[in-house]
């Protein structure tokens, strides 16, 4: 079975742009997480969906979007880019079996460098 | 709200036993989880522990007590190849999935 995949894996942007992501989840997988990891901040929840439907939020400004299709593969877009948006952007997906296991299957990520 | 407690880093020398301590508070709670990143890799899973006690698998234990809010991962047999960053994350009533900010694992030869 693939795994989680990411495209693009690098990206380069400058400030006020704004930028897509885009992340297909393993087979079968009906959720699709989004994390952004920054060095010493461990990996910041940023939106979770399920079923075409964002079923939870993290603490991000307005600016960072996402969505989900109906084969779940997922997007997520920030707008008016800075500097400190600058972070490997990891996709997780899983069965979403709350209270049992809850094992997030990772992409590779997409390394975004903001200049 | 939600927030876990790990050490940023720890040490140890190949062959030994570490231990890497997680404590959290969050609004229930289902379980706490394991993940291990190497430089340039994503995440994997390790272990899960939704009841007290330990789970062990392989040179990897885990171990939970949900009245303390603490668990730890135990690393014995310490091969280079464990050098690695390690999280912890709880997932609540709220279904979130909150990771701590990792232990950076230094193997010693």
């Amino acid at each position: 079975k693939a795994g989680v995949t990411q495209t693009p894996r690098y990206l380069i942007k400058t400030r006020g742009q704004q930028v897509t992501l885009s992340c297909s989840p393993i087979s079968g997988h009906r959720s699709v997480s989004w994390y952004q990891q920054t060095p010493g901040q461990g990996l910041q929840f940023l939106f979770e969906y399920f079923s075409e439907t964002q079923r939870n939020k993290g603490n991000f400004p307005g600016r960072f979007s996402g969505r989900q299709f109906s084969n779940s593969r997922s997007e997520m877009n920030v707008s008016t880019l800075e500097l400190g948006d600058s972070a490997l952007y990891l996709c997780a997906s899983s069965t979403m079996d709350r209270g049992r296991s809850d094992t997030q299957y990772f992409g590779p990520g997409t390394r975004l460098t903001v200049l | 709200g939600q927030s876990l407690e790990q050490p940023s880093e720890v040490t140890a020398v190949e062959g030994a036993i570490v231990q890497i301590n997680c404590t959290y508070q969050t609004s229930g709670f289902y379980g706490l989880s394991w993940y291990q990143q190497h430089d340039g890799g994503a995440p994997t899973f390790l272990s899960y522990n939704a009841l007290d006690g330990l789970e062990e698998t392989g040179r990897f234990s885990s171990f939970l007590s949900r009245s303390d809010s603490y668990g730890y991962l135990l690393l014995q047999e310490l091969q280079m190849k464990d050098s690695a960053s390690y999280f912890c994350a709880v997932s609540g009533r709220d279904d979130k999935i909150i990771f701590g900010k990792g232990t950076r694992l230094h193997i010693l030869p």
